[in-house]
């Protein structure tokens, strides 16, 4: 069955520190990749996608994310985190034509001002 | 524009009672309908989806069920709930398949006591 994990359950950052965020699925055919985010008392959100092309994908807000394919992982990356940045970010990924999305088991990052 | 609409916010039910939670869209036709669970400490979980007016589908063995009676309703039940029910319950909207983006409502905190 496929999976994905999230290797990071909780990280504290200061302002101006970078972020990355480790993202593995399991599924050897084609994927769709995404991170959504979820700030304080807000819908979850789309923060960024990848369909195809271009494996650096950016997405609102300076974040951005690699696709690696041989290392089936959708790193999530950011030069410079702010307080403003403090939720929880889910990795998720799907396969099938119904667009089921799996999802990691998220992250809580909270940035220190 | 498109909306989703989720309600309640917050319940609190007792052990034995049913539950009805209802989730609506608005501005799309025909639209892919989800409902995930999220438990705490864990990730998100899809528990049904469905592509169409009385198509539901299940993705895990659960004391709950969902019905579509309309195209842009999508309603979660339960008989009788149990401890184990409780979580944070979203509803999820898309378009298209495969590379379609899911759209969350601001979800339904269900406590069971």
């Amino acid at each position: 069955a496929q999976s994905v994990s999230q290797h990071n359950h909780h990280v504290i950052l200061s302002e101006a520190a970078s972020l990355e965020l480790g993202c593995n699925y399991s599924y050897g055919g084609t994927v769709n990749l995404f991170w959504y985010v979820q700030y304080p008392g807000q819908h979850l959100q789309l923060l960024l996608k990848y369909f195809s092309g271009d494996p650096l994908v950016k997405g609102i807000k300076g974040f951005e994310a690699e696709f690696i394919k041989s290392k089936f992982s959708f790193n999530l990356r950011k030069p410079s985190v702010q307080w403003s940045d403090t939720a929880e970010y889910f990795c998720a990924v799907s396969t099938g034509g119904t667009g089921k999305l799996i999802f990691g088991q998220g992250t809580t990052l909270q940035v220190k001002p | 524009s498109q909306t989703i609409h989720q309600w309640p916010a917050t319940l609190v039910q007792p052990v034995g009672s049913p539950l009805s939670l209802e989730c609506t869209v608005e501005g799309t036709s025909n639209p892919n309908l989800y409902w995930y669970r999220q438990a705490a400490g864990r990730g998100l979980q899809l528990l049904f989806y469905s592509v169409g007016i009385g198509q539901i589908s299940s993705e895990v063995p659960q004391n709950l069920s969902a019905s579509r009676p309309q195209d842009r309703q999508f309603i979660l039940s339960s008989k009788k709930l149990l401890l184990s029910d409780s979580g944070f319950y979203l509803c999820a909207w898309s378009i298209g398949s495969g590379k379609n983006i899911q759209y969350f409502g601001a979800g339904t905190r269900l406590s069971v006591l």
